[in-house]
Parts: structure tokens; C-alpha cells; sequence
């Protein structure tokens, strides 16, 4: 089956326009989680969604930042505003249930913020 | 403070031998650890998780220990090819905690 899908694969703005960046878990998965990485740095945690649970928003760096998912589908991460420390790899990752389990992770979309 | 501590520094060693990596932990009570294989321009893969009461997980080639007295676990892979070369990730969960840290990673490369 299809594993975790992000679009766009790349984008490049302008500082202070806002983007949007869509993921599609794998089907079934109820947990569904964004990561932000940097250069050659690890992955930092910004969001998780778990079912119909609020989600936990420890993660997100700044107000700039929001996400949203619709059931146990699609979701999109917003960042409005956009600064040039904004600029990294988002990962998105699903997985069965509870944070615990294996994720699965989409290719990320690059993002540029010039 | 909590911190994940994997070895910055690339690691080089020549095809066939076995490669250990380490990831070091602070300030977590991890119920189970996680390793993920990441190449360049691509999200990380999973490759192994060992739980609390393991002390070792084969698969393959692959092998993981988790010491919860020493906070350390470490990643072995036998007989090293060209093709295992990639940047290896740690993650793990902490209690009461329900999302993933990872670690920063370590960067392998198996010279042929």
C-alpha cells in the first residue's frame, strides 16, 4: 500500500508569506505526527494528533506555527508569517496508535524561506 | 535537563567489519528505544525498537542492546556494506510522554 505522502516536496517563499504543507498518513494509522528538521541537526518534535484526542502542541516554537487534521486523514501544517530560521525539512510521520508504536515517515517537504 | 547524545562525528570503517554506534541518554525513563535508518534527502526509516526489559534485539545483520543502568544503547551492524552507509537515528520514548525524541544521529560510512 502507499506509505506517508507530503506535498509539496519543495518550497521556496518570501519571508512574511505564509505557507501551508499537507501530509497524508497511511491509511488506518490514528497517530499522526510533524517534525521539523534542520541542516544537519536531528528531528525536533512540533505536533502530535492521536485520533480524536486533542492534540499535543508542546512542540510548535511559536504562535507562527499551527497544524490541523481532519479525522484520521489529511493534515496540514501552517506557518504564517515566515522568517528565514524557518527555513528546514518538515517530516510527517504516521502510526498504528499510540505514540509508541514504529512511524513511518514521508519524504519531507523542503522549505526555503528567502 | 533531558538530553539524547549520539556521536557527532562521522564514522568510517571498511567493508565486512562491524560498525557500533552509540546513543547515550540523560534524564529519561525510556519504556522502549527506537533506531532509524536515514538517507540523505529522505524521512527516516525504522529499523529496530527494544523495549525496557530487553537486553538485546537481533534482525538480520542488526543488532541492539539496552542498558537502563548505564542509559545507554548501542547499535551493531556485522559484516558492514557500502550500502549500510546513511546517518543512524535514536529515539526514544519517555514515561507519560507520547511523542518521539530523537536523537541527532550519527553518520556512517563503510568504505569499500
Amino acid at each position: 500500500g502507499a506509505g506517508v505522502s507530503q506535498s509539496p516536496s519543495n518550497k521556496v517563499t518570501e519571508k512574511g508569506k505564509d505557507v501551508e504543507l499537507r501530509c497524508d498518513p497511511i491509511s488506518g494509522h490514528t497517530a499522526l505526527y510533524w517534525y521539523r528538521q534542520r541542516l544537519g541537526q536531528g528531528l525536533e518534535f512540533l505536533i502530535y494528533f492521536q485520533g480524536n484526542s486533542a492534540p499535543d502542541k508542546s512542540g510548535l516554537p511559536s504562535d507562527r506555527f499551527s497544524a490541523e487534521r481532519t479525522g484520521e486523514s489529511v493534515s496540514t501544517l501552517t506557518i504564517q508569517r515566515t522568517q528565514q530560521e524557518d527555513s528546514a525539512v518538515y517530516l510527517c510521520a504516521s502510526s498504528l496508535g499510540a505514540s509508541r508504536e514504529t512511524q513511518y515517515f514521508g519524504p519531507g517537504t523542503r522549505l526555503l524561506v528567502l | 535537563s533531558q538530553k539524547i547524545e549520539q556521536n557527532s562525528e562521522a564514522l568510517n570503517i571498511q567493508e565486512g567489519k562491524t560498525a557500533t554506534l552509540t546513543c547515550n541518554y540523560t534524564n529519561y525513563s525510556p519504556a522502549y528505544l527506537q533506531w532509524y535508518r536515514q538517507d540523505p534527502g529522505r524521512g527516516p526509516v525504522f529499523l529496530l525498537l527494544i523495549r525496557e526489559n530487553e537486553k538485546e534485539k537481533r534482525k538480520e545483520r542488526l543488532k541492539v542492546t539496552f542498558d537502563t543502568t548505564l542509559k545507554q544503547s548501542l547499535f551493531h551492524i556485522t559484516a558492514s556494506q557500502p550500502a549500510d552507509s546513511a546517518t543512524y537515528l535514536c529515539a526514544l520514548s519517555d514515561t507519560g510522554r507520547r511523542a518521539l525524541t530523537f536523537g541527532s544521529g550519527t553518520r556512517l560510512q563503510v568504505q569499500p
